[in-house]
């Protein structure tokens, strides 16, 4: 499979806990973005990264989120001290830098107990 | 920033009817419409998308409409098969602009198709 990965794609966690979620894009892509979906909602933005520069962050993102992508390629997200909240659908998705369609990956399912 | 709506919440229609969800948005900048097929559990998936210089675009029973004067966009499924059956999102983006790569969503809407 080519397309957009992310790992684990459920996660359960009790309140206070850190979690990180990983990310690998569409190869070549070089742009990779963070969106956050609730239940009955759509996705909503949290970070976008150029190669490895990130260079937009949603005022969603609280100082508790962390997102990395060191070389260029993978990206995690990192949640410190989860609060129930936090549960959601949590998308990644790539880009190639002259199209502007985005392919999203399968997601990660976070419950916060 | 931008605001995306889209309307109706709730689709229900007659296998081979044809359903039409609209969307509305904020940003004049806004140059890139993307909509997007979710099932259930499943991630987003691309099914058409129209660009501000053009009008209309179409791709087998599936169809997008542009009206950037009222700053609204809708997209046309004729002959609904159940496999239709999923939420549909809308989304906007100003492709080169100061927000970068931001998909900016509707709320989505649930259609059904009965067979």
């Amino acid at each position: 499979d080519t397309g957009v990965s992310q790992n684990p794609r459920h996660k359960i966690t009790k309140r206070g806990q850190n979690v990180t979620f990983r990310c690998d894009p569409i190869s070549e892509h070089n742009r990779l973005y963070w969106y956050r979906q609730t239940l009955g909602q759509g996705p909503e933005f949290l970070t976008y990264f150029q190669n490895e520069a990130q260079l937009e962050k949603s005022r969603l993102l609280s100082d508790r989120f962390s997102a990395e992508r060191p070389k260029g390629s993978f990206s995690t997200l990192e949640i410190q001290r989860t609060e129930q909240g936090d549960s959601a659908m949590y998308l990644c998705a790539s880009s190639h830098k002259f199209q502007e369609t985005q392919y999203f990956g399968p997601g990660t399912r976070l419950l916060v107990l | 920033g931008e605001n995306v709506e889209q309307h109706p919440s709730t689709l229900s229609v007659q296998e081979g009817d044809s359903a039409v969800i609209k969307c509305t948005y904020s940003d004049s900048a806004s140059n890139y419409f993307p909509w997007y097929k979710q099932e259930l559990g499943k991630r987003p998936q691309l099914i058409i998308d129209i660009r501000s210089n053009v009008g209309e675009k179409k791709d087998q029973r599936i169809a997008v409409t542009l009206n950037k004067t009222a700053k609204h966009f809708s997209l046309h499924i004729t002959e609904t098969q159940p496999e239709d059956s999923a939420v549909y999102f809308c989304a906007a983006i100003n492709a080169g602009g100061t927000s970068y790569g931001k998909l900016t969503f509707g709320q989505g809407t649930i259609l059904t198709v009965h067979p």
